[in-house]
């Protein structure tokens, strides 16, 4: 099947500075990916999706200037977390569509931030 | 805006034990989704619904559909242990290009 990563798995970073998260496609060439976060104990809220070679579409409410991300490539996304802050703590899972099948999303195995 | 809405949000049940989850969304969608996470884990995908009256069933999980209600359930025959584990379903806006809204999830807890 489909094979989503995600680099690194886990990251403490202090407040102020960034930190980046990749996500990639394994096995497939990936033209959509999403990036969802998760509090503890909550849901997963979609916070944008990455089309190869534009702009990300952000969800309302997420702060496109904190939360940079770039799909360079059709394997890779990445989301970079600027001036990191406490709240931003969260685990990140990003997901991507696999070409022909409009339907279904494969899931990295999520990254857990946090910032201290 | 799209709300999905699933119950209970907690469950704890014993093993051999059946019991349903309930998943009410509230506009048109034509697409359902059911994944588990375990603790500290991503998703795992269960089932994809794509019609009205769809049905899906794997091991003791047996997903269904009723997409003029609005409803999806999640049925869990003769519960084991290692179905403990959060289950979320999440529906696709009609349309839309994939973009999913999650439940706040079901917390499954199946004791001996």
């Amino acid at each position: 099947g489909a094979v989503v990563s995600q680099h690194p798995s886990r990251v403490i970073c202090k407040s102020g500075t960034s930190v980046k998260i990749e996500c990639r496609s394994l096995d497939f060439q990936a033209t959509t990916m999403f990036w969802y976060r998760q509090f503890p104990k909550q849901s997963l809220m979609l916070m944008a999706t990455s089309n190869e070679g534009s702009k990300a579409t952000y969800e309302q409410g997420v702060e496109k200037d904190k939360f940079l991300i770039n799909h360079a490539s059709l394997t890779l996304s990445t989301l970079t977390v600027t001036s990191a802050h406490p709240e931003d703590s969260s685990f990140y899972i990003c997901s991507a569509r696999f070409p022909g099948q409009a339907y279904e999303q494969y899931f990295g195995p999520g990254t857990r931030l946090t910032v201290t | 805006e799209l709300k999905v809405e699933q119950n209970p949000l907690f469950l704890s049940m014993q093993e051999g034990k059946n019991y349903t989850i309930y998943c009410n969304y509230s506009t048109t969608s034509d697409r359902l989704y059911w994944y588990r996470q375990d603790p500290g884990k991503s998703l795992e995908s269960l089932f994809v619904l794509l019609s009205n009256g769809a049905v899906k069933q794997e091991g003791r999980l047996m997903a269904s559909l009723d997409t003029k209600a609005r409803l999806s359930t999640l049925h869990i025959t003769a519960a084991v242990h290692d179905l403990s584990a959060t289950y979320f379903c999440a529906v696709d806006i009609w349309g839309s290009q994939g973009n999913l809204i999650f439940g706040k999830g079901t917390k499954l807890s199946v004791k001996p």
